[in-house]
C-alpha cells in the first residue's frame, strides 16, 4: 500500500500568512494526488486533483504542486475562511489513502 | 445539483451487522464510480470501497475485506454497504462520495455522513 505523509501535523499562522503543506508518498505516484479541506462537523472539500488542477469554485489562492513523491499544497494568503484541517490523497491506485491531515489554526 | 445522503448508521453491537445506504440525484447515476469513507471520532480520513459505475468491480480496504460489501442499485439510484462481524474499530461517521468519473479515484462531490457507534 501507498503510505501519504503530510507535515506538519498542525501549522498556526495568521490572516494575510503564506502558507505551505508537504504531502510525501511513500512510491512514485507521479501526478495522482488531490488535496481536500474538512471543517469541524462537516465533509471534505475537494480543492485540487491531479496534484495542481484547482476546482472549480475553489479560490486562486490555493496551489498545489509536485509529482512523483512530494507534493505541496500552498494558501497564498490565508484568509478567515481558510482555518481548517487539509488532507492529501493518493488517486494512482487502490487501496486509495489520504494522509494524516494538517490542522490550520489561528496564531 | 449533486446530492448523496447516507442513512442506516446507529449504534450495534460487536458482532453485528448494519446495512448504510446513500441517495443519490444530481447526476447520471450509471455513470460515475462511488465510494465509501470513513472517519473514526477525531481521525483522519480511511477510504473503505469503491463500486465501479456498471458494478463490475469493486475494491475495498484490507481492514474490512471480507465484512463488508459494497452495491448499488440503479432503479433505485442508491449506494449501499453491508457491514458484518462490526468491531468497536470500524465506529466512525462513514461519507459515501462520488468519483470524478469511473476510474480518476477520488472525489469531488461528498454526502454529509452517518455515524455508526459499535459498542456493548
Amino acid at each position: 500500500d501507498i503510505q501519504m505523509t503530510q507535515s506538519p501535523s498542525t501549522l498556526s499562522a495568521s490572516v494575510g500568512d503564506r502558507i505551505t503543506i508537504t504531502c510525501r508518498a511513500s512510491q512514485n505516484i507521479s501526478s495522482w494526488l488531490a488535496w481536500y479541506q474538512q471543517k469541524p462537523g462537516n465533509a471534505p472539500k475537494l480543492l485540487i486533483s491531479q496534484a495542481s488542477t484547482l476546482q472549480s469554485g475553489v479560490p486562486s489562492r490555493f496551489s498545489g504542486s509536485g509529482s512523483g513523491t512530494e507534493f505541496t499544497l500552498t494558501i497564498s494568503s490565508l484568509q478567515p475562511d481558510d482555518f481548517a484541517t487539509y488532507y492529501c490523497q493518493q488517486h494512482n491506485g487502490y487501496p486509495l489513502t489520504f494522509g494524516g491531515g494538517t490542522k490550520v489554526e489561528i496564531k | 445539483q449533486v446530492q448523496l445522503v447516507e442513512s442506516g448508521g446507529g449504534v450495534v453491537q460487536p458482532g453485528g451487522s448494519l446495512r448504510l445506504s446513500c441517495a443519490a440525484s444530481g447526476f447520471t447515476f450509471t455513470n460515475y464510480g462511488l465510494h465509501w469513507v470513513r472517519q473514526a471520532p477525531g481521525k483522519g480520513l480511511e477510504w473503505v470501497a469503491f463500486i465501479r459505475n456498471d458494478g463490475t468491480n469493486k475494491f475495498y480496504a484490507d481492514s474490512v475485506k471480507g465484512r463488508f460489501t459494497i452495491s448499488r442499485d440503479t432503479s433505485k439510484n442508491t449506494l449501499y454497504l453491508q457491514m458484518d462481524s462490526l468491531t468497536v474499530e470500524d465506529t466512525a461517521v462513514y461519507y459515501c462520495a462520488k468519483d470524478r468519473s469511473s476510474g480518476w479515484k477520488y472525489f469531488d462531490h461528498w454526502g454529509q455522513g452517518t455515524l455508526v457507534t459499535v459498542s456493548s
